[in-house]
């Protein structure tokens, strides 16, 4: 069974503080990553993707990859209350460009 | 641009009645897929068309059935609703070839009892 795994939190951060959202993943052949944002009662949203290792940044998100030790984090600089929701790790598994999912961590941008 | 449209968004089932969950999407994307996600359990995959004409099993596809009318239509059956089907059911698509990653819909919330 293919896994990718994260801290539920919540994980609480002040406003303007950075967020730092970490997920591991089992399969060594996983390519690609991907973090989604998923506010309550709606659907997921794709905020960043990553494919080699290294960091990449857009606007107030980083995404971060480490294949050698299966490890990718997402970093939240100057954090907001609406970058309260739930954080969903991705990694992609097998042929058809299937994704499995880490069940989420919380993130809450406290005033 | 719709994206990707699915109904209904609520249903509510008696155990053993049978309903279709309809998904279409208007971005030539040749992958579709049917998750669901359930408190702590996260998304989980049911069944997956990596391109039109073709479906295949998930991680949990029992109770199931999938059909690919075309390509932008993806359609997941229950044929007899039971209560651990209780969820919130999301269709996706993806550009397969690329790699990137998926655009979900709204999603359905159904409850069986």
């Amino acid at each position: 069974q293919k896994e990718v795994e994260q801290n539920s939190g919540p994980l609480s951060v002040p406003e303007g503080a950075i967020a730092s959202l970490n997920c591991t993943y089992s399969d060594r052949v996983s390519q690609s990553f991907f973090w989604y944002r998923q506010y309550s009662g709606k659907s997921p949203e794709l905020i960043m993707s990553i494919y080699s290792n290294g960091d990449k940044e857009d606007g107030r998100f980083t995404a971060q990859l480490n294949k050698a030790s299966q490890y990718v984090s997402l970093l939240i600089r100057d954090s907001q209350p609406s970058d309260s929701a739930t954080y969903l790790c991705a990694a992609s598994t097998g042929g058809g460009n299937k994704l499995t999912f880490g069940t989420g961590t919380q993130l809450k941008v406290e005033l | 641009n719709a994206g990707v449209t699915q109904t209904p968004k609520f249903q509510v089932l008696k155990t053993g009645q049978s309903m279709t969950l309809q998904c279409a999407q208007d971005m030539n994307h040749n992958s579709m897929y049917w998750y669901r996600q359930d408190p702590g359990m996260g998304l989980r995959l049911i069944y997956y068309s990596a391109s039109e004409g073709t479906t295949d099993k998930g991680e949990v596809p029992n109770g199931y059935n999938v059909s690919r009318l075309n390509k932008r239509e993806f359609s997941l059956r229950l044929e007899s609703a039971a209560p651990s089907q209780t969820s919130v059911y999301f269709c996706a698509s993806s550009e397969a070839a690329g790699g990137g990653g998926y655009t979900f819909g709204s999603g359905t919330r159904l409850t069986v009892v």
